[in-house]
């Protein structure tokens, strides 16, 4: 079965640091998203892209983040310098169809980002 | 502001005992509502998704409905392997279907 799949699963970096998280979005899906888990917190939404374009972004993600499509099967979230408060799950998502019905979104396992 | 409320947030069960966790949202809009389960330290797995009004979905022990105001997850005798976060989303209906999450129910069922 397709899944979406996430590199590394724990990053450890430094604060003011920068970081890029990996993800491959299941093959045939055009729709891509990051999401955040805070420990002990709801998933937050952070940013949704298509075709080579960021589609919406939530307040969250300030000028700090990026997201890109650097090839086919790749997309990544880089958080330029690392804060204390960046320290949370990141999840990549991706789906078939969106801004429709039967747009279900599926879920990488995570990436557990720690800034010391 | 577009919320999403699961209760209770914590759950406990013995085997075998049914039981419904519940899921109520003020979005406008809404395009789809969808449940995950969550197990610790892993990414939502994608269950169910309802759109409108009455319907219903099935799953093994879990059943989904939807009203216009909220909706159930109902488990039919669960097993200690039911055992994790369930999450209860909303597409409020933005341009490519973000959704917005509850803080989930944690279901520990016990043997």
């Amino acid at each position: 079965e397709p899944e979406v799949t996430q590199t590394p699963s724990h990053q450890v970096t430094q604060m003011g640091q920068e970081v890029i998280l990996r993800c491959v979005p299941i093959s045939n899906h055009l729709y891509f998203y990051w999401y955040r888990q805070i420990l002990g917190q709801k998933v937050e939404f952070l940013v949704s892209f298509y075709n080579n374009e960021i589609s919406e972004k939530s307040e969250i993600f300030d000028d700090q983040f990026s997201v890109e499509r650097p090839d086919g099967s790749n997309f990544t979230l880089k958080i330029r310098s690392t804060k204390l408060e960046d320290s949370a799950m990141y999840f990549c998502a991706s789906s078939e169809r969106a801004g429709v019905t039967y747009n279900e979104q599926f879920f990488g396992p995570g990436t557990r980002l720690t800034v010391l | 502001e577009d919320q999403v409320t699961q209760s209770p947030e914590a759950l406990r069960l013995q085997e075998g005992e049914s039981s419904s966790l519940n899921c109520s949202y003020t979005v406008s809009g809404l395009r789809g509502l969808f449940w995950y389960r969550q197990d610790p330290g892993k990414g939502p797995e994608f269950l169910f998704t309802l759109y409108s009004a009455g319907e219903e979905k099935e799953k093994e022990r879990l059943k989904a409905t939807l009203t216009k105001k909220e909706s159930f997850l109902h488990i039919t005798a669960p097993k200690p392997e039911d055992s994790a976060t369930y999450l209860c989303a909303v597409d409020y209906g933005g341009s490519q279907g973000n959704l917005i999450f509850g803080k989930g129910t944690k279901l520990s069922v016990k043997p």
